[in-house]
């Protein structure tokens, strides 16, 4: 089983600043098959990126996913209000489909 | 526009049975591979299992391996998880989950339903 770990476990920043959000993979993820969720208290994780770098259906582009291998990242450019949320990694290279333990980007 | 909506949640005995259910629309739901990921209360999500677009291929996580079976009724449009022997460290928000169309049974999921609310208590 693929072990992703997350880090930090929690980014505080500010609106308008950088966020650079990591994960790593105890093994080397197959196509860079790796994909990051966003979520807020009390809804389900929504799609950001997939495939390590493709963005998905309707999301902004201060949002970008690079790496490859063992080292992932998600950067958003500059935050915005709507933004702060925890944020998930997933690998899909091999069985079973595994999860970090997250990242919270709080204000 | 694709909606799941899941269904079924509630408290529950230790060792005692509960089947959690997920109505697709939006989509040809026949067509899509669809899994079940689960959030135990302030943790990170966890794969439970996933059903081939014809229900023919199953595969489980290990923590729920031989106590929950996954199906699903595509006449009716609806996933199933039907869950047994419920341990406490069972307990989490189950949602239910697509991948993308044409994709294997492994993939990204490219839409979540709302989650239901399982919980194991005596």
């Amino acid at each position: 089983e693929i072990v992703l770990t997350q880090s930090p476990a929690t980014l505080s920043l500010s609106p308008g600043e950088r966020a650079t959000l990591s994960c790593g993979a105890s093994q080397n993820i197959s196509s860079n098959y790796l994909a990051w969720y966003q979520q807020k208290p009390g809804l389900a994780p929504r799609l950001l990126i997939f495939d390590a770098s493709s963005r998905a259906t309707d999301i902004p582009g201060r949002f970008t996913g690079s790496g490859s291998g063992t080292d992932f990242t998600l950067t958003i450019s500059r935050l915005e209000p709507e933004d702060f949320a925890v944020y998930h990694c997933q690998q899909y290279g091999s069985s079973p489909l595994t999860f970090g333990g997250g990242t919270k980007v709080e204000i | 526009q694709v909606q799941l909506v899941e269904s079924g949640g509630g408290v529950v005995q230790p060792g005692r049975s509960l089947t959690v259910s997920c109505a697709a629309s939006g989509f040809t739901f026949s067509r899509y591979g669809m899994h079940w990921v689960r959030q135990a209360p302030g943790k990170g999500l966890a794969w439970v299992a996933v059903i081939s677009r014809d229900g023919s291929n199953k595969y489980y996580g290990d923590s729920v391996k031989g106590r929950f079976t996954i199906s699903r009724d595509n006449t009716m449009n609806t996933l199933y998880l039907q869950m047994n022997s419920l341990r406490a460290e069972d307990t989490a928000v189950y949602y239910c989950a697509r991948i993308p169309l044409g994709s294997g049974t492994f993939d990204y999921f490219d839409n979540w339903g709302q989650g239901t609310l399982v919980t194991v208590s005596s």
